[in-house]
């Protein structure tokens, strides 16, 4: 079945540095991508997505570029804050419509 | 904005008891849906309902039931409570148009089962 696999965190940096969160998936045919984001004692909101090969989604400073080849969708951004630390969850949605989520990965950025 | 709202934030119950997980959204929604989030898992459906009385299984339905009576209500039923289901539980809505493919979450219930 679908499927969707990312980087096992956490991911501490510090102020400023360049954030890469990998995400990769499985799936038949070509699914809609998301990455949400969950502050601490939050529910999940989306932060960005994108619905067909070579799209970049983009919010927040955060980017991710949906690679048809390499069925990736990772999730970056040149200079975090302190106020970006939080659970990442990337996520495909299904031929049902359904989500399916990824382990999620925790951001911790150092002042 | 999208308000999803959940009953409790924390709740403790013993082994055995019938717990109810309500979940109110304003939007209007068709979609609902109940997930339950652990650690290195991520978030797993458990059940999800299209529209008023209707429900259909996710993919750990074991040990749960839904209701919906009313289109802004989803209820999370677990008949008798185990230890294993201990968790953080998410519920959400979206929109049944097509046109969004957003899920609108609420803040979580952290379950204890003791």
């Amino acid at each position: 079945g679908d499927s969707v696999t990312q980087m096992e965190g956490p991911v501490t940096l510090s102020e400023e540095a360049f954030l890469t969160i990998n995400c990769t998936y499985t799936a038949t045919g070509y699914p809609s991508l998301f990455w949400y984001v969950q502050y601490p004692g939050e529910g999940l909101q989306l932060l960005l997505k994108a619905t067909k090969a070579d799209d970049k989604g983009s919010n927040k400073g955060f980017e991710a570029t949906y690679r048809k080849e390499t069925t990736s969708f990772h999730l970056e951004k040149g200079s975090v804050q302190v106020s970006d630390s939080a659970v990442y969850f990337c996520a495909l949605m299904d031929s049902s419509y359904k989500l399916i989520f990824g382990s999620g990965t925790r951001l911790l950025v150092r002042p | 904005d999208v308000k999803v709202t959940q009953s409790s934030r924390y709740l403790v119950k013993r082994t055995g008891e019938k717990v109810f997980l309500e979940c109110v959204q304003d939007m209007d929604h068709e979609n609902m849906f109940w997930y339950r989030q652990d650690p290195g898992l991520g978030l797993r459906l458990i059940y999800f309902s299209y529209d008023v009385k209707m429900k259909e299984k996710g993919d750990i339905p074991e040990g749960y039931s839904v209701s919906r009576e009313k289109k802004e209500r989803f209820s999370l039923i677990l008949e008798s409570a185990s230890t294993n289901q201990t968790s953080m539980y998410l519920c959400a809505s979206r929109s049944g148009d097509g046109r969004s493919y957003e899920q609108y979450f609420g803040p979580g219930t952290r379950l204890t089962v003791t």
